[in-house]
């Protein structure tokens, strides 16, 4: 099956930029995403990219794909106190509307 | 949150007792998802369901079932609880459309003695 993998904790200084990673293997991924879970809540979607797409650029967030080396990552520049949560990436096929999640990096944000 | 609403939000069991554990949606959406969440492993999916009567399995469905006799409703039955289901279970709806987004619900924390 499909296997999607993260480090499972990154800290970063307020103000620093976060860079989180992601590998995957399933070569028919068509959409990938990165969803964010703050503390007793639920999973939000935080941006995705089409997997013909290397980067996508959306305010603070860039995410950049490596589509020959599977290698999915996020970059949240001026990272705030608010960012820190777990955040998930995923991967879906194409026709299918199945995600399957990577573990998840817990993201701490020091003052 | 794309009308998702879960319950009940906090559930304590004993290991045996069947449990159920229901999802609902406002947004009449064909497509609906059960996932549990446990450290280290992610989310993952435990079933799935394309429309009213038609569900499916998904990576890590023993123990469980599910029904889908309304489009809004979308249960999850554990039909004997053991320690290992311990867990927090989320539903979510998928979204077919430019980039098969899924929305979740709040959780359901169940713990199982």
């Amino acid at each position: 099956g499909e296997d999607v993998e993260q480090s499972l904790f990154l800290s970063v200084r307020e103000g620093d930029s976060s860079v989180i990673n992601c590998t995957y293997t399933d070569s028919s991924s068509t959409y990938l995403y990165w969803y964010k879970q703050e503390p007793g809540a639920g999973l939000q979607l935080l941006t995705y990219i089409f997997s013909n797409m290397d980067m996508k650029q959306d305010q603070r967030l860039t995410v950049l794909l490596n589509k020959k080396d599977k290698h999915l990552s996020l970059r949240i520049a001026d990272t705030q106190t608010g960012d820190s949560a777990i955040y998930f990436c995923a991967e879906s096929e194409t026709g299918a509307n199945n995600l399957f999640f990577g573990t998840g990096t817990r993201l701490t944000v020091i003052p | 949150d794309a009308g998702i609403t879960q319950s009940p939000r906090h559930k304590v069991t004993e290991t045996g007792t069947p449990v159920t554990l229901r999802c609902h949606q406002t947004e009449n959406h064909r497509y609906m998802y059960w996932y549990r969440q446990d450290p280290g492993h992610g989310l993952r999916l435990i079933h799935y369901s394309y429309g009213v009567k038609d569900t499916d399995k998904g990576e890590v469905s023993d123990g469980y079932s599910v029904s889908r006799s309304k489009t809004e409703d979308f249960l999850l039955t554990l039909e004997s609880a053991t320690s290992s289901q311990t867990s927090v279970y989320f539903c979510a709806i998928g979204v077919v459309g430019s980039y098969n987004e899924q929305f979740f619900g709040p959780g359901t924390r169940l713990t199982v003695l």
